[in-house]
């Protein structure tokens, strides 16, 4: 079992959709959590940490549960723009990270 | 504001010989790191460093080796090519949790 499981999708859905990407991890001891943007042969840059709370950037929502160890990401209002590859990327012991093998996100006009 | 500067961003080799892929970043973290990227499998850890002097082998290993004589340095060294190591290698560079990815280096192993 991958310690960090994501939906490969892809996920096509129209301009103007909500899309919900889940990602469950496997590490209880796991201590930070996030998600990371990856556009097509480009390196991964982060979109946002995901606190116990939730938290929102705008359009998007992230979500943690830490009982169920479930971290989740909420678009709002999809652009075209948001068409990339989304990790979710969960730490533990610091600086050591473990990565999702990314969901693809698909908006069409 | 170069950031993590990695070359180079394509190379061809033959099975059986060695090259280095080179990472440098600007910014003084103590925590830099290579991983390589398949499809499908996410980013898996390869080598990291906390600190110049200091390596240790992340989850795939076998078949690199690194070096941190320099904070600002962390080459990666590929011993003997395989097609198995045909990847997209990327190196990153942290503090605390916030990471910084090079460009990457697209890698064909022939």
């Amino acid at each position: 079992r991958k310690e960090v499981e994501q939906d490969p999708g892809p996920f096509n859905v129209p301009e103007g959709a909500t899309v919900a990407f889940n990602c469950t991890y496997s590490n209880s001891a796991s201590q930070s959590f996030f998600w990371y943007r990856q556009d097509c042969r480009k390196e991964p840059k982060l979109l946002m940490s995901v606190y116990s709370s939730g938290n929102e950037d705008g359009r998007f929502t992230a979500q943690l549960n830490r009982a169920s160890q479930y971290i989740s990401l909420l678009i709002r209002d999809s652009k075209l723009s948001d068409s990339a590859t989304y990790l979710c990327v969960v730490g533990y012991a610091g600086n050591m990270l473990t990565f999702g093998g990314g969901t693809r996100l698909m908006v069409k006009p | 504001n170069a950031g993590v500067t990695q070359t180079p961003k394509f190379q061809v080799l033959k099975t059986g010989q060695s090259m280095t892929l080179q990472c440098a970043q600007d910014m003084n973290h103590e925590y830099m790191s290579w991983y390589r990227q398949d499809p499908g499998m996410g980013l898996r850890l390869i080598h990291y460093s906390v600190g110049a002097g200091i390596t240790d082998q992340g989850e795939v290993p076998n078949g690199y080796n690194v070096s941190r004589s320099t904070t600002e340095d962390f080459p990666l060294r590929l011993l003997s090519a395989a097609p198995s190591q045909t990847s997209v290698y990327f190196c990153a560079s942290s503090y605390v949790e916030r990471v910084f990815f090079g460009q990457g280096t697209r890698l064909t192993v022939v």
